[in-house]
């Protein structure tokens, strides 16, 4: 059974850079699988931050392209994410989730525990 | 980028009564990529219904999800003490995911 952790600092200082790791623990980050990241800022709701697939190729939140690296690590069996240049308005639970995509499925089917990450 | 409408905000109802929500798209969405997911506090979003309509593995029959193009329902046939939370839809289209902004589902 797949399972998720997200793992990184809870505290992030204006103007710096948010870095979160997701380790991928029962099953392997090359499967068929794009592997995701979904911030809620207290008290709202979700947004999507980005995805990535074990090749590489990944695809951004518009609204948070510019600031935001998506990686994956085959040797270490996770993904990570950058995002720059924070604000107070990025303080937010972080989760890491994966997607699966069959034909005749699609959705967010696991999800790591979340971490909290307050930028002041 | 597609928008996702999700109405009313809050629905406030009794254990055993039948609950109703709505996912509005701005434009047409493919129903294999609409998909319910249920968050309790402090827990992490949960997967419910997928496909706009079939069930993920382990979810009661009494959750059922409706709908096509730019309307979608999730449909709650009677609430039991643990539905109690707040339900999102999401959608994927064009490299691009977006969530509604919920509903809360809360006891009255």
């Amino acid at each position: 059974q797949v399972q998720l952790q997200e793992s990184g600092p809870g505290l992030v200082k204006p103007s710096g850079t948010l870095s979160l790791t997701c380790a991928v623990s029962g099953g392997s980050i090359s499967s068929t699988n794009w592997w995701n990241w979904v911030r809620q800022p207290p008290g709202k709701g979700l947004e999507w931050i980005g995805e990535i697939y074990h090749s590489g190729s990944s695809n951004y939140n518009p609204s948070l392209k510019s600031r935001v690296t998506i990686l994956v690590d085959k040797s270490k069996n996770q993904f990570s994410l950058k995002l720059s240049s924070v604000t107070a308005a990025d303080t937010a639970v972080y989760y890491c989730a994966r997607v699966t995509w069959r034909p005749d499925y699609y959705g967010m089917d696991v999800w790591g525990q979340g971490t909290t990450v307050t930028v002041s | 980028e597609i928008v996702l409408t999700q109405s009313p905000g809050i629905l406030s109802l009794s254990p055993g009564q039948r609950a109703t929500l709505s996912c509005r798209a701005s434009r047409s969405v493919s129903s294999s990529y609409l998909v319910w997911y249920q968050q309790k506090p402090g827990q992490a979003p949960r997967l419910l219904i997928y496909g706009a309509s079939s069930r993920a593995t382990g979810i009661p029959d009494r959750f059922s999800g409706s709908g096509s193009g730019t309307d979608f329902t999730l449909t709650i046939s009677r609430l039991e003490p643990e539905d109690f939370a707040v339900y999102y839809c999401q959608q994927y289209g064009s490299s691009l995911l977006t969530f509604g902004p919920g509903t809360k589902v809360d006891i009255k």
